[in-house]
């Protein structure tokens, strides 16, 4: 089975602050995304990468950067933290067998 | 713009009850579709759709693609409790997601 772990399942943090969500996937695949996810607007891509040092943006990247230096890494940086960043972020890695695979969640609360 | 429509975006049954939900796309390079399984953590894959008419089935799930209508369908029989979930239907290189389903099934 293909895995994607995500660091963290539950952050708080303030506003203004520089948070780091970390993903890491075991499939040696190029394909990673992030993704948020709020009520009622299903699942919204924010960046995804297609190499090493590839980013690109996706749906919503404003407020949002990453980073991929190696291939099984991918974070996701939110440069100054704030309320409308609270949500869920899931992170997912593509095979073209399986589609997506994803991580268990961050649930992260900008207070 | 790549879109994903769902419906019913809520349902309500009883267990026993035969369910479908639905899924429509208007994309500008298809490629595959997919159907997702939600319930308090991340979606848990189901189904990928590549081929009109080909019904594609696990246990009591289902699905079918109609590439030319732009639709997908997601069957699910005698349902049970355990089948309450968000469904999410998505397509395309990127995954565009729909909205999901929010299925609920009572005793």
């Amino acid at each position: 089975d293909v895995k994607v772990t995500q660091s963290s399942r539950y952050l708080v943090k303030r506003t203004g602050e520089k948070v780091f969500l970390e993903c890491v996937q075991d499939m040696d695949h190029e394909n990673m995304f992030w993704y948020r996810q709020d009520p009622g607007l299903g699942l919204r891509l924010i960046y995804f990468s297609y190499d090493v040092k590839m980013k690109e943006k996706g749906d919503i990247p404003e407020g949002y950067s990453v980073s991929r230096e190696k291939k099984e890494r991918f974070s996701l940086i939110l440069e100054s933290a704030s309320t409308n960043q609270t949500s869920m972020y899931l992170c997912a890695g593509r095979t073209d067998l399986y589609g997506y695979t994803f991580g268990s969640g961050t649930r992260l609360t900008v207070v | 713009e790549d879109k994903v429509v769902q419906s019913p975006l809520s349902l309500v049954v009883h267990e026993g009850d035969t369910v479908t939900l639905n899924c429509s796309y208007e994309v500008t390079n298809f490629r595959s579709l997919l159907w997702y399984k939600q319930e308090k953590k991340a979606p848990t894959f189901l189904f990928m759709l590549t081929s009109s008419g080909i019904e594609k089935k696990s246990g009591r799930l289902s699905s079918i693609l109609d590439k030319k209508e732009l639709f997908s369908i997601l069957n699910i029989t005698a349902t049970q409790t355990g089948d309450s979930a968000v469904y999410l239907c998505a397509y395309g290189q990127n995954f565009v997601f729909g909205p999901g389903t929010r299925l609920s099934v009572l005793p």
